[in-house]
């Protein structure tokens, strides 16, 4: 178990909708990393926030927003869904924003109808 | 554009033998090269880095390879057992943010 808890851990909704993941980092991390997870497009890196603040940004779609909370829980809220969005979605946290040892969470896999 | 070309897609190996998955980059900025290991089910999970001043680094059964002149490095699991099923990924990124660009994956199956 790496300490970072997803969830839902399962989620199938229908194109248009609007979903929200959450992410729980390991107890003392203050970075929080967002991955989605494709046949497609492979592991890519969406999204870093560090203790509140986005840190950087990678391939995220401008129908997609992350933030953090002061308790430094994570929430990628993805909006307008469409079928290509159809992924797992992981969670990773450092102990500072310097993410060479990050921790994954399981996922969650979104499912667009 | 790939920036992190992976290969093989899959491998089989026999209990007892060695598994080699290689990697190439691009970006030569790039100074860390992580490998992570995801079985199924389960998130990606950090097996081994190697930053480029070195040409080889060793954990257990674990060996990652380094050629920074050919933008190449690679990993080399030394008497694969089942348990070493699962999917392994390497990656690369700058120092500073450590973000990484991952390959497309190596499913490797190990029979008994």
């Amino acid at each position: 178990d790496s300490g970072v808890t997803q969830t839902p851990k399962h989620l199938i909704t229908a194109t248009g909708q609007r979903v929200t993941l959450r992410c729980s980092p390991r107890s003392g991390d203050l970075s929080v990393y967002w991955y989605q997870q494709s046949l497609d497009q492979g592991l890519q890196f969406l999204i870093q926030y560090y203790n509140g603040e986005e840190r950087a940004k990678g391939n995220i779609l401008e129908r997609f927003s992350a933030q953090q909370f002061p308790d430094l829980h994570s929430e990628l809220n993805l909006s307008s869904l469409e079928l290509g969005d159809s992924a797992l979605y992981f969670c990773a946290s450092s102990v500072t924003d310097r993410g060479d040892i990050q921790y994954f969470g399981a996922g969650t896999r979104l499912s667009v109808l | 554009q790939q920036q992190v070309k992976q290969s093989p897609q899959s491998l089989i190996v026999q209990k007892g033998g060695i598994s080699i998955i290689n990697c190439a980059y691009e970006n030569t900025a790039f100074d860390y090269f992580p490998w992570y290991q995801q079985f199924p089910g389960k998130g990606p999970a950090l097996l081994i880095a190697i930053r480029p001043d070195v040409s080889e680094k060793k954990e257990g059964r674990f060996t990652i390879s380094f050629n920074k002149s050919a933008k190449q490095f690679s990993l080399h699991i030394m008497d694969s057992q089942p348990g070493d099923s699962a999917t392994y990924f390497c990656a690369a990124s700058k120092g500073g943010s450590y973000i990484p660009t991952f390959g497309r994956g190596t499913s490797l199956i190990v029979h008994p």
